[in-house]
């Protein structure tokens, strides 16, 4: 495996279902990000970690959980959704400091019934 | 604060014809500019990258961009539009500390046969 890869790619659950997003990045950075986008709306970043240290939240629901056990690794958990967090979740990757680009993963489709 | 903003949310162009896609940016310091480009349930790829080196940056599948300090402007140019150019496309600066990227709201280039 190359780059950022997500699994699964396409996800359905119900408002009541316990479900993970799984990221891995074999790229060698040291920070991830959690990204939101749904139709018709700008990017939303949920959540950064450097270093495997989260640096950021930007007022994400509590039913969204991220877990990052090590640098190339990063987790969303969901549980109780609602209908209006279905979207597109992309993860990405950097190195921090140099260069700072982010490659993205292929994205999760997310729906929520 | 910094932001990118992106004039047009929809741009249709002849194949064979000129591509312009415009980013002003708004940031307090040299910023870090970037175009992505996203095709259809996929995530980002970086199209490009300005990072004060040179002002004119060229970046994969034959497509440019100018760094205008004076505009606060990042255009996206290719020549001749190919109809695989078709897709969606991001404008991002980054932060002071590499850790957030601020998106624009995406412009969507249809190539007419």
């Amino acid at each position: 495996e190359t780059g950022v890869t997500q699994t699964p790619r396409h996800l359905v659950m119900g408002m009541t279902n316990k479900k993970s997003l799984k990221c891995e990045q074999h790229l060698g950075h040291n920070a991830m990000y959690w990204y939101k986008q749904s139709a018709k709306k700008p990017l939303e970043l949920m959540f950064v970690y450097n270093f495997k240290e989260q640096t950021e939240n930007n007022s994400v629901p509590s039913r969204f959980s991220p877990e990052c056990p090590n640098s190339s690794h990063l987790f969303l958990h969901l549980h109780t959704l609602q209908p209006e967090d279905s979207a597109l979740y992309l993860c990405a990757s950097s190195q921090v400091n140099e260069g700072r680009e982010q490659y993205f993963g292929p994205g999760t489709r997310l729906t929520v019934t | 604060a910094q932001s990118v903003t992106q004039l047009g949310s929809h741009v249709s162009v002849s194949e064979g014809a000129l591509v312009l896609l415009r980013c002003n940016y708004s940031s307090s310091v040299p910023p870090y500019l970037f175009w992505y480009v996203q095709y259809p349930n996929q995530g980002l790829q970086l199209l490009l990258k300005y990072t004060s080196a040179a002002t004119l940056v060229k970046g994969i599948n034959g497509f440019e961009a100018e760094f205008k300090k004076s505009e606060t402007s990042f255009h996206l140019t290719k020549p001749s539009a190919h109809m695989s150019d078709a897709a969606e496309y991001f404008c991002a600066v980054s932060s002071n500390t590499g850790n957030q990227f601020y998106f624009g709201t995406g412009t969507s280039l249809t190539v007419i046969p």
